[in-house]
């Protein structure tokens, strides 16, 4: 069963730069693009990137993603307080022809 | 402004059934794909099911062993998933989205499956 792993925690000091990593394989990241989502438990996701590095209207740019190969990366420069929260990849997986979230990390402004 | 306003939930004994129905609205309905998801603090954000705009192609997570089923009135702009055999495992807050891409997403609403 094809799985995206994500680290399950990550941290910084305010102004730092976090980087959160996504691995899958060539059934989903290696073919399709993806999207990454933050989260506070009890409310509504949101939507940060899309097609790897596109963000929708109204997310800074101190959000940026990549992808190479099965692999995908959200960074946040200049860490805010704000940005305390659980962080997802997502992407399609034509193996299981259905959509993938990594487990979440977890990210805090220490 | 997209709006999607999530309800039906509640508390539900084990290998019973619920619906929950999603009202959207601020976008056009008819011409996007609709998502559920759910979320549970053991697993995190969950893919359930998706519907194509026209609703004769639907996909589900395999988790699901055929238990939900996602479906859409295109004319009241209301998307549906009937849950049915639920076990604990199934309880969640679960949410509807819009878009290619899960664009936008509702507020969840909740479902407790417990005897």
């Amino acid at each position: 069963q094809p799985v995206l792993t994500q680290p399950p925690s990550a941290s910084g000091t305010s102004g730092q730069t976090v980087t959160i990593t996504c691995s899958g394989s060539n059934s989903n990241l290696g073919r399709k693009s993806v999207s990454w989502y933050q989260h506070l438990p009890g409310t509504a996701p949101k939507r940060l990137l899309y097609d790897n590095y596109q963000r929708p209207s109204g997310v800074p740019d101190r959000f940026s993603g990549s992808k190479s190969g099965t692999s995908a990366s959200l960074v946040i420069s200049g860490l805010q307080s704000d940005d305390e929260a659980d962080y997802y990849c997502a992407a399609w997986d034509d193996s299981v022809m259905g959509w993938l979230f990594g487990g979440g990390t977890k990210v805090t402004v220490l | 402004e997209v709006q999607l306003v999530e309800s039906g939930g509640g508390l539900v004994q084990p290998g019973g059934s619920l619906r929950l129905s999603c009202a959207a609205s601020g976008f056009v309905f008819k011409n996007s794909w609709m998502t559920w998801l759910r979320h549970s603090p053991r697993k995190g954000l969950e893919w359930l099911a998706n519907i194509r705009p026209d609703g004769k192609q639907t996909y589900y997570a395999a988790s699901l062993k055929g238990r939900f089923i996602i479906s859409r009135d295109n004319a009241k702009s209301l998307l549906y998933l009937q849950m049915n055999s639920l076990r604990d495992e199934d309880t969640a807050l679960y949410y509807c989205s819009e878009g290619n891409s899960h664009d936008y997403w509702g507020q969840g609403v909740p479902v407790t499956v417990s005897s």
